[in-house]
């Protein structure tokens, strides 16, 4: 079945830039979307089709897709972007299955 | 206010049978793909299954043949059907809405409901 890899955790002081990365065979052919979710609430999505970011998402978050690795950036981190950050996209192989990432722990401090 | 409601939750022994519901609010649930994820604790997302705008429908390999997925037009509401469950179907289960982009992607998403299956 189809794959997205992610790092387990990340980490970057408070202004730094963080970047986590996703990999996946199917991307070249595939959007990429990422969601942000803080414990013990339901996930937000923070980029969709690769690089463009929902109303209300900080212009800090970027995303970027090439080749079969997808990248959400978040230039000058804050705490409260502190998070586990999923990617997401489907199945091209004609299972028309949603595929999550298995998430980054992104830490803040 | 746009807005998805999950509810239907609870403590069911192996081999038992729940049924979870999403109302919606704010849009309609017949015009847009909609979906289950879940969480299990400790873990990450997984997607469950999908239901198409014109009635077609999809599931993951674990939880065919066992999860039914549907909606209720005049309720505004999608269901998920679970029999047969399983200690692994222990999870959180969000119903979410479904935006057809290439594929389909999920900007919004209910608050959840607890699944747990157990003796």
């Amino acid at each position: 079945s189809y794959e997205l890899t992610q790092p387990p955790s990340v980490s970057v002081s408070p202004g730094q830039t963080a970047r986590i990365t996703c990999s996946g065979d199917a991307l070249p052919e595939k959007y990429a979307y990422w969601y942000q979710q803080k414990s013990g609430q339901a996930p937000v999505l923070v980029i969709y089709d690769d690089n463009t970011r929902p109303s209300g998402i900080p212009e800090r978050f970027s995303g970027s897709r090439s080749g079969t690795v997808a990248t959400l950036t978040i230039s000058g981190a804050q705490v409260e972007d502190e998070a586990d950050y999923y990617c997401y996209s489907t199945d091209s192989s004609g299972t028309h299955w949603g595929v999550f990432g298995g998430g980054t722990k992104l830490t803040v401090l | 206010e746009v807005q998805l409601v999950d509810s239907g939750g609870g403590l069911v022994q192996p081999g038992g049978s729940l049924r979870l519901s999403c109302a919606a609010s704010g849009f309609t649930v017949n015009n847009n793909y909609m979906s289950w994820v879940r969480q299990a604790p400790g873990k990450g997302l997984e997607w469950v299954s999908i239901i198409y705008t014109d009635g077609f429908t999809f599931y993951r390999d674990s939880v065919k043949g066992r999860f039914t997925i549907s909606r209720d037009n005049s309720k505004n509401t999608l269901f998920l059907q679970m029999n047969s469950l399983r200690a692994e179907d222990t999870a959180v289960y969000y119903c979410a809405r479904g935006i057809v982009s290439g594929a389909y992607y999920f900007d919004l998403w209910g608050q959840g409901t607890l699944v747990t299956v157990s003796s």
